[in-house]
């Protein structure tokens, strides 16, 4: 079965820096796309980043172009996203989700997310 | 960026009624196309793709249709466990990936 595990989401202070994991299993982790999705409280999906199987390309939404990293270790199955600069807006449960493919095309499978409440 | 709008925002329907959710893009996205399912505190899931082919497991009643810019999901007879958010989402032109707003299909 494929499973996505995310952490590291917490309470940070605007400005402060904080990085996700994503832990995947049940399939064969380096030759699919990962992203990262995050929703608000209370509203719609918004995409973040995405990157190939390889990690030799990455993606990024201009909202987080700058301050937000995504990376991946293929050898512990484990995407990251590293976040700076991060801004009330940044607030959201933030979804690690499985492409269907080496590169990014459609989202298949959604972790249950972990939270980043940028508060003061 | 193209711009996912979805209609109406919130759908009432009785169970076992049909229930139609509508779906338009700002420039067209040819059938790269999907939709999800989204219930209260639980991730979304994927219902269809390529705007009319069914995810695995997924059941017979929920269907889509359309291409360019307007498409649409149809739920034939809504079960209980139908009642959710409804988000559709284009991958024809990225990035980035665009999300409609969402459509709430609630108990009427």
């Amino acid at each position: 079965e494929v499973q996505l595990v995310e952490s590291g989401g917490g309470l940070v202070q605007p400005g402060g820096s904080l990085r996700l994991s994503c832990s995947a299993s049940g399939f064969t982790f380096s030759t699919y796309a990962i992203h990262w999705v995050r929703q608000a409280p209370g509203k719609g999906l918004e995409y973040v980043s995405a990157i190939s199987g390889t990690g030799g390309s990455t993606y990024y939404a201009d909202s987080v172009k700058g301050r937000f990293t995504i990376s991946r270790d293929n050898s512990k199955n484990t995407l990251y996203l590293q976040m700076s600069s991060l801004r009330s807006d940044d607030t959201a449960l933030y979804y690690c989700v499985k492409d269907i493919g080496s590169y990014p095309y459609y989202m298949d499978v959604w972790g249950k997310g972990t939270t980043v409440t940028v508060s003061s | 960026e193209i711009v996912m709008t979805q209609s109406p925002a919130t759908l009432s329907v009785s169970p076992g009624e049909r229930a139609t959710l509508s779906c338009r893009a700002s420039q067209s996205v040819g059938n790269n196309l999907a939709w999800y399912q989204q219930k209260p505190g639980q991730a979304p899931r994927l219902l269809i793709y390529g705007a009319s082919t069914r995810a695995t497991g997924i059941p017979a009643r929920f269907s889509g249709s359309g291409s360019g810019t307007e498409f649409t999901l149809t739920i034939s007879s809504l079960q209980s466990e139908d009642f959710a958010v409804f988000f559709c989402q284009q991958y024809d032109n990225w990035p980035p990936w665009t999300f409609g707003q969402g459509t709430k299909v609630e108990i009427k």
